[in-house]
């Protein structure tokens, strides 16, 4: 089975442009998370899916970011325009915990490093 | 949710016993304590989670105070391919949404597993 793919593996733009992350979860799994660590810092929730609707965006930092996921299947998170401290390894995770009952865990991509100069 | 307390760095001899502490003193009773790790250049990877009574599988073992307020995870054989940033982290165990699902990653402990 295959495990939650992430593409690009990496992207180097310059300060302005416009990139698009994409996250290709597990199959079947509803839940579908973003993270981000920027450099020195720790890994840091950014939104999460339940299906197609955003269940919780708390984290995502400013609305330069635009995260959606059409259908419930792959999501895609844009960054328009990118700003230098957007810099960092993006990663996607997607589980499959039943309604209420939080007691599986997320299993993660392998990021997407993103350096904007 | 409650915040965590690991050591931020470890060392441990190839094939033998690695020991990773956390504390969690402030965990709520309906919070899970849940371990992850994140090999250099890799995502997260799970490890092993738990409630009240400790967990065994095949990558490791998760022993927690009879208090809840503290954990230790166990590599059992540490191999070089263990090394890696070892995150402890508590989370609800139920609920209807909202915030619930998130993870919260701290600094977690880096394991450096010596030939």
């Amino acid at each position: 089975e295959a495990g939650v793919t992430q593409f690009p593996s990496h992207s180097v733009i310059e300060k302005g442009q416009t990139v698009t992350l994409r996250c290709d979860p597990i199959s079947g799994h509803d839940n579908l998370y973003w993270y981000r660590r920027v450099m020195g810092k720790e890994i840091k929730f950014l939104l999460h899916f339940v299906k197609e609707s955003k269940q919780d965006e708390s984290g995502m930092p400013n609305n330069r970011f635009l995260a959606e996921r059409t259908g419930g299947t792959y999501s895609t998170l844009k960054v328009q325009p990118a700003e230098l401290e957007d810099s960092g390894v993006y990663f996607c995770a997607s589980s499959q915990e039943p309604a209420r009952n939080l007691n599986t865990e997320a299993f993660f991509g392998q990021g997407t490093r993103l350096t904007v100069v | 949710d409650a915040k965590t307390t690991q050591p931020p760095s470890m060392d441990c001899a190839e094939g033998r016993a690695a020991n990773l502490p956390c504390n969690h003193s402030t965990i709520s009773g309906n919070e899970y304590v849940y371990w992850y790790r994140q090999i250099h250049s890799q995502g997260p990877q799970y490890i092993i989670h738990g409630l009240k009574n400790n967990e065994t599988n095949e990558m490791a073992s998760l022993i927690i105070t009879e208090d809840r307020k503290s954990s230790t995870l166990i590599l059992p054989h540490a191999t070089l391919r263990d090394t890696a940033v070892y995150y402890c982290i508590v989370r609800v165990a139920w609920g209807s949404g909202g915030s619930n699902y998130k993870l919260t990653f701290g600094k977690g402990t880096l394991l450096t597993v010596n030939p």
